[in-house]
Parts: structure tokens; sequence; C-alpha cells
């Protein structure tokens, strides 16, 4: 079955402490991404990754970092987590196509910071 | 910057009547506009799209209109069931630089039995 895994699926932690998001897919998709969704402000693109060893910074990016060593997996990395990055995450795929507007999107990690 | 919104936060409407989600858009660049349904508890999925050199595609149920006149995008869902309840977003994509989906803010669309 074709689809986007995100783990874990809720999170709760304290200021401070380093935490990372994972995200696979099984689609072979070029492009990933990583949105955050707070109520009123729609979802908003953290990072992305044309391919392999390729990040870039969305539109909103501080406070978090990405990798991207294999095409498969793009973990989202919180070094010192604050309450403000409180949220709903989810992890998206797709292929690198101008025409292509297909997403695929993660179950979604919500995360609590305190 | 630029930006894509939605005019109502939450329509509720009867089982079997029509329904029309509308969008506000204001990127004219745009090369396309796509509608995405998240049910509670899962991820955006994806439902129709429209290329900026079209005003009209029907899918399944779903017709998706685009009025760049007034750069406008609705989603007109026929005979709506209880499985629409959802939140319908608009998101507009360009086909150069990084190609993000940006997204509005979304509307709740409450289907009453």
């Amino acid at each position: 079955e074709a689809q986007v895994t995100q783990n874990p699926r809720y999170l709760i932690t304290v200021t401070g402490k380093k935490l990372t998001v994972t995200c696979s897919q099984n689609m072979n998709h070029e492009y990933m991404s990583w949105y955050r969704q707070d109520p009123g402000l729609g979802l908003r693109q953290i990072y992305y990754s044309m391919n392999v060893e390729v990040t870039d910074k969305g539109d909103v990016p501080e406070g978090y970092k990405v990798s991207r060593k294999e095409k498969r997996n793009f973990p989202l990395i919180l070094e010192s987590p604050s309450p403000n990055q409180t949220s709903l995450y989810f992890c998206a795929s797709s292929f690198w196509d101008r025409k292509n507007t297909e997403a695929f999107f993660g179950q979604g990690t919500r995360l609590t910071v305190v | 910057g630029e930006s894509v919104g939605l005019h109502l936060p939450t329509l509720s409407v009867q089982e079997g009547d029509n329904s029309i989600i509308n969008c506000a858009y204001s990127n004219s660049a745009s090369d396309y506009f796509i509608w995405y349904k998240q049910e509670s508890g899962k991820g955006p999925q994806f439902i129709i799209d429209i290329r900026s050199n079209m005003d009209k595609r029907q899918g399944q149920r779903v017709t998706v209109l685009l009025n760049k006149t007034v750069k406008h995008l609705s989603l007109q869902i026929a005979a709506t069931q209880p499985g629409d309840s959802a939140v319908y977003f608009c998101a507009e994509k360009s086909g150069t630089g990084r190609r993000a989906l940006t997204f509005g803010s979304g509307t709740r669309l409450q289907v009453q039995p």
C-alpha cells in the first residue's frame, strides 16, 4: 500500500529536550516536505527536500532541522523545542514534477511542548 | 506575501444537497489550484486540481470553478453525503521555484442527516 508513515502520532515533551519525528514514504517520490498545522493558519511548509541530500527552508523553518540521507526518509528534528512549536505536524511526499499537484500526507504527529 | 484564503470557516448542509466551498487567492502567477480534504485525525487528501488556463474541471461528484478575473476558486460537491464531512483546503502551486503547496486556512463542511 502506497503510504507516508510518521512516528510518533502523539508526543508530549519538555522545553529544550531534543526530539525527532520520523517520516518514511514507499512511493519513490523525490519531493518531501514537512508542514505544521495551526488553527486558522492552514498548513505552512517548514522544510522541503527535492531529492537526496538536497534540502531547503520553507515558510517557517526557525527552530527545525531536517535531513535527507535516503530517498524514502525525511526526519524532522527539533534541537531545543519550545512551547510555540506545539502544533500538528504533517509529512508529505510527491513527485518532483511541474504538473504534479497531488501530495501524499502522513497521518500527522501531534506535538505538545510544555 | 501571497496568500490563499477562504470566505467561510464553517458550512453546514443537509444530506443530499449540493455544497459550494469558496476560496479567494491572491497569487496570479500560480500554475495550479487544488482542493484537499482533511477528515478528522487524518492528513489532507487530494481531491481535484485545475490548471490556471482552465475555468472548470469536473470529477466524480465534484466540480472546481476558477474565476481569474476576481481571483476566486470554488469547489462544488453534488449530492453531499455524510462522508463528505471534513475540512476542505484550497491550495495553489507554482511550477517554478520550490513548487510548494500554499494552503488556505480551511472550511469545515458539516453534513446534517
